[in-house]
């Protein structure tokens, strides 16, 4: 596709469920990254993606969050036993780096998700 | 700690009204500053890199410098379609090849 495409666009869940979260990237891009934007926050790095690897899982904020990505594509972000603060808009970026470089990164419109 | 520093966190202009938006950072090693603008209900939307002190870039109204302890994002007489939430954020050399970002600054420029 022309952009990175996101998918659902809104998830409304209840505490305890677990969630799974859709990224497609810009076709090219091998690298892939996710961010969560909280109410009043800034955006918050998660997960780095090089290929099919992570090697930066760094931003992961407890082990109920993983993520993996196939063929070099497609990620999904998994949340599980979900808790209310994990309310947040999770955004995916996608970019053609290599490591040490700088490209800029390009966002799709992100997942609403919201923790009842 | 890498960090980013967006002020003011609100900015309500008139149209034609000229101003800057600025980004502060501490950063271990700057590999690039990158500035974003995003719409309500939408992603942020790629705008510029600056890569080292001096440097600067335009785009239609929107011009962003670059010192070594600063950004500037100078907006020449802005119209009601600029109005949205202008992000900054940095690329440190220590930190991988995440962005670390501000928390932005939400321009309304009303005609």
């Amino acid at each position: 596709g022309a952009g990175v495409s996101q998918s659902p666009s809104n998830k409304v869940t209840e505490k305890g469920k677990d969630v799974e979260l859709r990224c497609d990237p810009i076709s090219g891009h091998t690298a892939l990254y996710w961010y969560r934007q909280s109410l009043g926050q800034g955006l918050e790095f998660l997960i780095y993606f090089q290929g099919n690897s992570a090697p930066d899982k760094s931003g992961l904020p407890s082990d109920r969050f993983s993520a993996e990505r196939t063929g070099g594509s497609v990620s999904t972000l998994t949340i599980q036993r979900t808790q209310q603060e994990d309310s947040a808009v999770y955004l995916c970026a996608s970019s053609p780096q290599w490591a040490g470089s700088n490209q800029p990164q390009h966002f799709g419109d992100g997942t609403r998700l919201s923790i009842l | 700690e890498d960090q980013v520093t967006q002020s003011p966190e609100a900015l309500r202009l008139q149209e034609g009204e000229s101003s800057s938006l600025n980004c502060s950072y501490t950063v271990s090693g700057l590999r690039g500053l990158f500035w974003y603008r995003q719409d309500p209900g939408k992603g942020p939307e790629f705008l510029f890199t600056l890569y080292s002190a001096g440097e600067e870039k335009e785009k239609e109204r929107l011009k962003a410098t670059l010192t070594k302890k600063e950004s500037f994002l100078h907006i020449t007489a802005p119209k009601p379609e600029d109005s949205a939430t202008y992000l900054c954020a940095v690329q440190a050399a220590q930190a991988g090849t995440a962005l670390i970002f501000g928390k932005g600054t939400t321009l309304s420029v009303s005609s």
